[in-house]
């Protein structure tokens, strides 16, 4: 069964420290990885995505996330996180040869000031 | 480019009353579109898929009377939510897949529903 783990409910870390946000998977075929950040009662925000290429893919605000195959996992990292970067953030997987998109139960990361 | 709107951004109604959401693809044509259901602090659960000009495809433990989808165009679909209860109250997202971009999705900003 194709699937996608984000193991930790919250991330706290302070503000200018570098944040992780954890995502494995589970697919077969080679894997379309995306993250997305959602605010309260908004939709979800791209970040960015892994289809091919190289391993360590840079996104939106700051963000990059890297791809490790043998470890079936695309880690959420950014070097200094910003009080502003509190949200929830998902990860998602997109199987190769369908269509639809298989979400984490997302992380809730919160910077503290 | 490819952005997908949704309207209304949020409504409240009143319990056994049918509720239309609309989902358009602003800049683009969206030959496939998709609807998700978000509970508070959960993820987001794909409830059907929808391809223009054909029957809705739906998730398994999702009523299809419950939850009318309708894709008349390549830049909208419609989510009606018949006679809703209030255990329906949820967020709902659309997304608009963009053919030959490697199928990605692009996501609206949701609507919140309520139902009293």
């Amino acid at each position: 069964a194709q699937s996608v783990a984000q193991p930790e409910d919250q991330v706290n870390v302070a503000e200018g420290n570098p944040l992780t946000v954890k995502c494995t998977y589970s697919v077969s075929g080679n894997p379309y990885l995306f993250w997305y950040v959602q605010y309260p009662n908004r939709g979800l925000q791209f970040l960015l995505k892994y289809i091919t290429g190289d391993n360590l893919v840079k996104g939106s605000y700051g963000f990059e996330a890297e791809f490790n195959k043998s470890q079936t996992s695309f880690h959420l990292k950014k070097p200094s996180a910003l009080v502003s970067d509190s949200a929830l953030y998902f990860c998602a997987v997109k199987a190769s040869g369908t269509y639809k998109y298989i979400f984490g139960t997302g992380t809730r990361l919160k910077v503290l000031a | 480019g490819a952005v997908v709107s949704q309207h209304p951004s949020w409504v409240i109604c009143k319990s056994g009353t049918s509720v239309k959401i609309e989902c358009r693809s602003l800049d683009f044509q969206a030959t496939t579109m998709f609807w998700y259901r978000q509970f508070p602090k959960q993820s987001l659960m794909l409830m059907a898929t929808s391809n223009e000009g054909s029957k809705a495809t739906y998730e398994q433990g999702v009523e299809k009377d419950k939850f009318l989808i309708n894709h008349a165009s390549l830049t909208l679909s419609t989510l009606t939510v018949t006679s809703a209860h209030p255990e329906d109250s949820s967020f709902y997202i659309c997304s608009a897949r963009v053919s030959g971009i490697n199928n990605e999705q692009f996501f609206g900003p949701g609507t919140r529903l309520t139902v009293l």
